[in-house]
């Protein structure tokens, strides 16, 4: 069974840093990209990052490009969003999404997802 | 960017109606889109992929279609368990996905 479990939110200051985590198990992790999407209160689904399975491929949304950092350390089945220089407006419920594809050219899709994390920034 | 719009916001219907929910996008994106369902405090649930394709395990009476810039997700018969809200996601952009507004499915 897949799982995935995201860690590492909570409440930080305006301008901090936060690292969250993803752990997951039920399938070749390294095997996958993964992405983070994240949801704030009352809003729509938001993509942030992906990464590729190998981790030498990252995109990230226009609105943390040079601000997030995602990661994985495969040997861990870990995912990583390290989060810098955070806004009022990254407040939001992260999630971590396994990312599978069908077809030629390929659709891809997130058929897992953890639960969520939630960020708070605040002063 | 390739935008994506979700039609209505919001509808009222009853247990038995059958539904049809509209999503749009800026520019063609061929089959590339997801439906997804999402309850309150809980994650998305992936309903249909790569435009008509049903999940495994995901009852038929959903399905999806369309193609290049109009899709529809149909709930041939609505269940009590189907009342929350629905997002289309487009991955034709590569690397990067974008979500539409989300449609509130809410009981009559």
């Amino acid at each position: 069974e897949v799982q995935l479990v995201e860690s590492g939110g909570g409440l930080v200051q305006p301008g901090g840093s936060l690292r969250l985590s993803c752990t997951a198990s039920g399938f070749s992790f390294m095997s996958y990209p993964m992405s983070w999407v994240r949801q704030a209160p009352g809003k729509r689904l938001e993509w942030v990052s992906a990464i590729s399975g190998s981790g030498g491929s990252t995109h990230y949304a226009d609105s943390v490009k040079g601000r997030f950092t995602i990661s994985r350390d495969n040997s861990k089945n870990t995912l990583y969003l390290q989060m810098n220089s955070l806004r009022a407006e990254d407040t939001a419920i992260y999630y971590c999404a396994k990312v599978d594809s069908v077809g030629v050219p390929e659709v891809s899709y997130a058929a897992y997802w953890g639960q969520g994390t939630l960020v708070t920034v605040s002063s | 960017d390739i935008q994506m719009t979700q039609s209505p916001s919001s509808l009222s219907a009853s247990v038995g109606d059958r539904v049809t929910l509209t999503c749009r996008a800026s520019q063609s994106i061929s089959g590339y889109l997801n439906w997804y369902q999402q309850k309150p405090g809980k994650a998305p649930k992936l309903l249909i992929y790569a435009a008509s394709n049903l999940q495994s395990g995901v009852p038929s009476r959903f399905s999806g279609s369309g193609s290049g810039t109009d899709f529809t997700l149909t709930i041939s018969s609505l269940q009590p368990e189907d009342f929350a809200t629905y997002y289309c996601q487009q991955s034709y952009s590569p690397s990067t996905w974008t979500f539409g507004q989300g449609t509130r499915v809410e009981i009559k």
